[in-house]
């Protein structure tokens, strides 16, 4: 129950694509849904996140897709950069507990 | 601020051999986290503290591992005795409270390397 399951494990997409990362939760108790960034020999920062009470979240080329029902949230980045190619994770959070999805390793090819 | 800070970036060591590893949080947090960081397995919380407490140990892997924070400046993760599947990234965050909760940001710093031979 305490599992948030995150697809896919890699991505590749064409400069200006549209890349999106699917995650799902079990627990209904989570209240906030970040996602993290991370590139390579840096730690996770925090990118955009959302409350359930929304069903979409948009800062600059960066929205989450959130779906209460179906317990899913999505990531998408429009006129995707080679800079944003990075490890991507989305995480559900309650209180001080922090549930991370596995990471998307995304590649944006120039 | 200068953010998280760990130590060492990168550590080699052989199996058996002692570990530790460092971290400053930033000032004025007042929850600290390390993580462990593989491929297989992704981001694993292995403990965290609130006020220099240590609150869910629960993801420590086994007894070779322990961890302390001694003030609210520093924190250690040792790993006694060191095997080959302990190799990582371990990565310490800390937080404050705020409207989104103890957790609503974590801060990471950029991690601790760790290759056992």
């Amino acid at each position: 129950q305490q599992q948030v399951k995150q697809s896919p494990q890699s991505l590749i997409v064409q400069k200006g694509g549209i890349p999106i990362i699917n995650c799902a939760y079990e627990n209904t108790a989570f209240d906030y849904f970040p996602w993290y960034q991370q590139f390579p020999g840096k730690g996770p920062a925090l990118l955009i996140a959302i409350r359930p009470d929304v069903s979409e979240k948009k800062e600059g080329r960066f929205t989450i897709s959130f779906n209460k029902s179906a317990k899913q949230f999505s990531l998408h980045i429009m006129d995707s950069q080679p800079g944003d190619s990075a490890t991507y994770f989305c995480a559900a959070n309650r209180d001080d507990k922090i549930i991370f999805g596995k990471g998307t390793r995304l590649h944006i090819l120039p | 601020d200068a953010g998280v800070i760990q130590s060492p970036r990168h550590e080699v060591t052989e199996m058996g051999q002692e570990v530790t590893l460092r971290c400053k949080p930033i000032s004025g947090h007042d929850y600290l986290f390390w993580y462990r960081q593989t491929m297989m397995r992704g981001l694993e919380l292995l403990i965290y503290f609130n006020n220099n407490v240590p609150i869910d140990d629960s993801g420590m892997p086994e007894d070779r591992f322990s961890a302390k924070m001694p003030n609210a400046s520093f924190s250690t993760l040792k790993i006694q005795p060191s095997e080959p599947r302990d190799s990582a990234v371990y990565f310490c965050a800390s937080s404050f409270v705020d409207h989104r909760g103890p957790a609503g940001e974590l801060f990471f710093g950029e991690g601790s390397r760790l290759t056992v031979l």
